[in-house]
């Protein structure tokens, strides 16, 4: 079946740094990725929606300075952390759709920490 | 906007017992429902997909059912193991693309 790979699977940084987070569609090809933020105990929330060679769309309340989402290739998809803080420690989760039909196929997830 | 409620919150059942999952939602016109089973830590695992022209779609020991009219989806699990425990989601397409709003999830417990 389709795998997504994301990357990394944990990380933690100081405040103020950056993170990038990958996520790879590995046997499809993805014309559109999503990103999740959940928090603990609670659902997860779509922050954007990233499709191939454009840009990303942001839900509302999602700062898109902060996270940089890139999706260059079909393949592909990144999202940025930018000088992180301790509030955006959260479960970052990618999902692809893909063909033909309309299942997500979902990363593994990035625990993110920011001390 | 649409809004996703499942209940229970949490659930533990012993071994072998027939487990029932409640998904709501308040707009109708939903493209599609997914469940998926999301283990600690980890990232979701898609368990059925229903078409909003279905009733119904199984796979295995799961059922799950599709009511559009009355915002409802029942995910059923039968002869419950202890490998079924996790957290399940539900969760509705909201537009073409595939953007879906989730359920805050059902965290299951079955116990040997």
């Amino acid at each position: 079946g389709a795998v997504v790979s994301q990357h990394p699977s944990r990380v933690i940084c100081k405040s103020g740094t950056s993170v990038k987070i990958e996520c790879r569609s590995l046997d499809f090809q993805a014309t559109t990725m999503f990103w999740y933020r959940q928090f603990p105990k609670q659902s997860l929330m779509l922050m954007a929606t990233s499709n191939e060679g454009s840009k990303a769309t942001y839900e509302q309340g999602v700062e898109k300075d902060k996270f940089l989402i890139n999706h260059a290739s079909l393949t592909l998809s990144t999202l940025t952390v930018t000088s992180a803080h301790p509030e955006d420690s959260s479960f970052y989760i990618c999902s692809a759709r893909g063909r033909p039909n309309e299942k997500l196929f979902f990363g593994s997830g990035t625990q993110l920490s920011v001390l | 906007k649409q809004e996703v409620t499942q209940i229970p919150a949490a659930l533990s059942v012993p071994e072998g017992e027939n487990l029932v999952l409640n998904c709501s939602f308040t707009d109708s016109a939903i493209y599609n429902l997914q469940w998926f089973r999301q283990d600690p830590g980890k990232g979701l695992t898609s368990l059925l997909l229903i078409q909003s022209s279905q009733r119904e779609q199984t796979s295995g020991r799961l059922n799950a059912s599709l009511d559009k009219s009355s915002g409802r989806s029942t995910l059923y699990i039968a002869a419950s193991q202890p490998g079924d425990s996790a957290t399940y989601l539900c969760a509705v397409k909201t537009d073409s693309w595939g953007k879906f709003q989730f359920g805050a999830g059902t965290q299951v417990v079955v116990t040997p």
